[in-house]
């Protein structure tokens, strides 16, 4: 079955200063990459996906991602991080482009210091 | 459009007692799934509906169950309800079965 992990609980980077949140995949097959954020009582909001094409994705709010096929890796990136970015991240993988039956990890919980 | 609408938001019950959660999907999506989330296990898939049919089931005993309508809403039941079962359950919905997932906002599950 597939899944994925995000090694780190929890992300501290000083506001303006990029930042980086690992998360790395087990899949058989091709795999179907997402990040996602949560703030407080919120729901999930999407952030980006890999499908296939270019190695590094952008997504909404300055937010990207690069694809590993190698290291089995799809880490999130910002150049510049802002304090409003401070919330819980998740990446996620499907094993297949018509099952929604998607396996999230953990979570990184993302602090941005003024 | 009008993003995924779940209700209600906060539910308190007792256990034993059995609830009904609701989801709204974006309009013209047919794809429902549903998602416990938990601090202890995290996020974990329940079931995925496309026109008004189960597709997809994770790892959850019977008590949990759901249906979809022919307007694409659907709604979760769980029965029997237990102490574990305290949790913000998530809908998401896609266009196609293999689309982006968008989810709403949860229903907040407290069971004493």
């Amino acid at each position: 079955a597939q899944s994925v992990a995000q090694p780190e609980d929890q992300v501290n980077v000083a506001e303006g200063n990029p930042l980086t949140v690992k998360c790395t995949y087990s899949v058989s097959g091709n795999p179907y990459l997402f990040w996602y954020v949560q703030y407080p009582n919120r729901g999930l909001q999407f952030l980006l996906k890999y499908i296939t094409g270019d190695n590094l994705v952008k997504g909404s709010y300055g937010f990207e991602a690069e694809f590993n096929k190698s290291q089995t890796s799809f880490h999130l990136k910002k150049p510049s991080a802002l304090v409003s970015d401070s919330a819980l991240y998740f990446c996620a993988v499907r094993a297949s482009y018509n099952n929604n039956d998607m396996r999230f990890g953990a979570g990184t919980r993302l602090t941005v210091k003024p | 459009k009008a993003g995924v609408t779940q209700t209600p938001r906060y539910l308190i019950k007792t256990r034993g007692q059995q609830v009904t959660l609701s989801c709204s999907p974006i309009s013209g999506h047919r794809s429902v799934s549903w998602y416990q989330q938990t601090p202890g296990q995290g996020l974990q898939f329940l079931f995925e509906y496309f026109s008004e049919t189960q597709r997809n089931k994770g790892n959850f005993p019977g008590r949990f169950s759901g249906r979809q309508f022919s307007n694409s809403r659907s709604e979760m039941n769980v029965s029997t309800l237990e102490l574990g079962d305290s949790a913000l359950y998530l809908c998401a919905s896609s266009s196609r079965g293999a689309d982006t997932q968008y989810f709403g906002p949860g229903t907040r599950l407290t069971v004493l």
